[in-house]
């Protein structure tokens, strides 16, 4: 079964870090390009960052908001994927979710995603 | 990069059809075939429902079809069943360091 299970959300403080992890089972982890996308409470959906493999140089893209602040990291041996978020703002409050893009290039659609793990920045 | 526009809310009624629009520019969703569709339960996970614009992974129902006309794509959703309550949202590649952007979402209530 192929699955995504995202862990290390939780309450941190503005201007703290957090270091979140996303284990994955059931598909080829070393050959996927990995995403995070992320979901303010009760707000739409935004792109947070993708990872390519790392044949591919391990290269990374971030979202305008993020970028300078998240990074994103994978540890093939383990099958897991990283976002250490650091300098944090109230306005990433959100539930995170790790998901894989596919298709065309890949670049096309999202599955499969993880049940999400939800980050509060708040003093 | 702004969020590409959807309506708020669509309702019908069951066995309608219904159709959600997802606007954006000539550097998304006007300019590559690369738009996809997402249904989110209440504190569930997205799941793509229409990739590519018109396809189907599979799984789901072909009462599930997409479209595109400029800058302007499309999720139409025919034979309207109660577990179709949902929110949409539409996703596009773009042509900006941030490489996606998605829709404001919509909000299908089956009267």
């Amino acid at each position: 079964e192929v699955q995504l299970v995202e862990s290390g959300g939780g309450l941190v403080k503005p201007g703290g870090s957090l270091r979140l992890s996303c284990a994955a089972s059931g598909f080829s982890f070393t050959n996927a390009w990995m995403t995070w996308v992320r979901q303010a409470p009760g707000k739409g959906l935004e792109w947070v960052g993708r990872i390519k493999t790392e044949t591919e140089g391990g290269t990374t893209d971030y979202a305008a908001p993020v970028k300078g602040r998240f990074t994103i990291s994978r540890d093939d041996s383990k099958n897991t994927l990283y976002l250490q978020m650091n300098s944090l703002k109230t306005e990433d409050t959100a539930v995170y979710y790790c998901t894989a893009p596919r298709g065309a290039a890949r670049l096309s659609w999202f599955d499969p995603w993880g049940q999400g793990t939800l980050v509060t920045v708040s003093s | 990069q702004s969020a590409l526009t959807q309506p708020a809310s669509v309702s019908g009624s069951p066995g309608q059809s219904i159709t959600i629009s997802c606007t954006g520019t000539s550097n998304d969703v006007g300019f590559y075939n690369l738009v996809s569709w997402y249904q989110q339960h209440p504190g569930k996970a997205p799941k793509v429902m229409i990739y590519e614009v018109t396809k189907r992974p599979s799984g789901v129902s072909n009462r599930f079809s997409g479209s595109k006309s400029g800058n302007t794509a499309s999720l139409t959703i025919s034979g309207l069943q109660a577990d179709d309550e949902a929110d949409y949202y539409c996703c596009s590649y773009a042509l900006s360091s941030t490489l996606y952007v998605f829709g404001t979402g919509t909000k299908v209530t089956v009267l």
